[in-house]
């Protein structure tokens, strides 16, 4: 079965600085998605950043790019030049290949100081 | 621009009744989700459904049971609700099975005591 491990249950960042969130995953799936989305302490799931299995390069989407090393089954989400808005729970998921469904990770807190 | 909206918001019932979560999507998607949230446990599935009339058990259907009738709509009730069943509860939703994203709502935070 598929599984996401998020080992890290909370950290801190200073303001500007990167930060690195860590994410691996166990499947068997040849094909498959990697996803991390964000909950700020409003509440709502706002999705981040895609990974697929195939793409031969790492996904970038502004400020967060996604370290994607297939052969560790690892997908860490990277942040730069942190933001006090960035300040949130992180959640990373895998998708199992042609299923539509997502299986997160236990997240990952985040606090930016400023 | 409508989106995907969760009724209601907050939710406060007792033991053993029942409750219906409503979830309506005004993109047409094919497939919609039940997740749980509590803490320790990220988001879990609870339900899913492919299309129109096809169901299928996630993680921790128990005590949960859906409907789809329509394509837009995808309530989850709790027949019998329990204590064990306080949690915060998104719907999601998605265009196929590989799309690269999946679009929640905002969320009920339900309270059974």
């Amino acid at each position: 079965a598929q599984k996401i491990t998020q080992t890290q249950p909370g950290m801190f960042v200073q303001e500007k600085e990167a930060v690195t969130l860590d994410c691996t995953y166990d499947t068997s799936d040849p094909s498959y998605g990697l996803f991390w989305y964000k909950q700020p302490s409003s509440g709502e799931m706002i999705f981040l950043i895609y990974q697929g299995s195939y793409d031969q390069q790492n996904a970038t989407e502004g400020r967060y790019s996604l370290n994607f090393q297939k052969a560790r089954k690892s997908a860490n989400l990277v942040i730069s030049a942190s933001q006090l808005g960035d300040s949130a729970m992180y959640f990373c998921a895998t998708r199992p290949s042609n299923t539509g469904k997502l299986i997160f990770g236990q997240g990952t807190t985040l606090q930016v100081k400023p | 621009d409508a989106g995907i909206t969760q009724s209601p918001r907050y939710k406060i019932t007792e033991t053993g009744r029942q409750v219906t979560l409503m979830c309506h999507q005004t993109w047409s998607h094919s497939y919609m989700f039940w997740y749980r949230q509590d803490l320790g446990h990220g988001l879990r599935l609870i339900y899913y459904s492919a299309a129109a009339d096809i169901t299928d058990k996630g993680e921790v259907p128990d005590g949960y049971v859906v409907s789809r009738s329509k394509t837009e709509n995808f309530p989850l009730t709790l027949e019998s609700a329990t204590r064990s069943q306080t949690s915060v509860y998104f719907c999601a939703s998605t265009w196929t099975a590989t799309n690269e994203k999946l679009f929640f709502g905002s969320g009920t935070q339900l309270s059974v005591l």
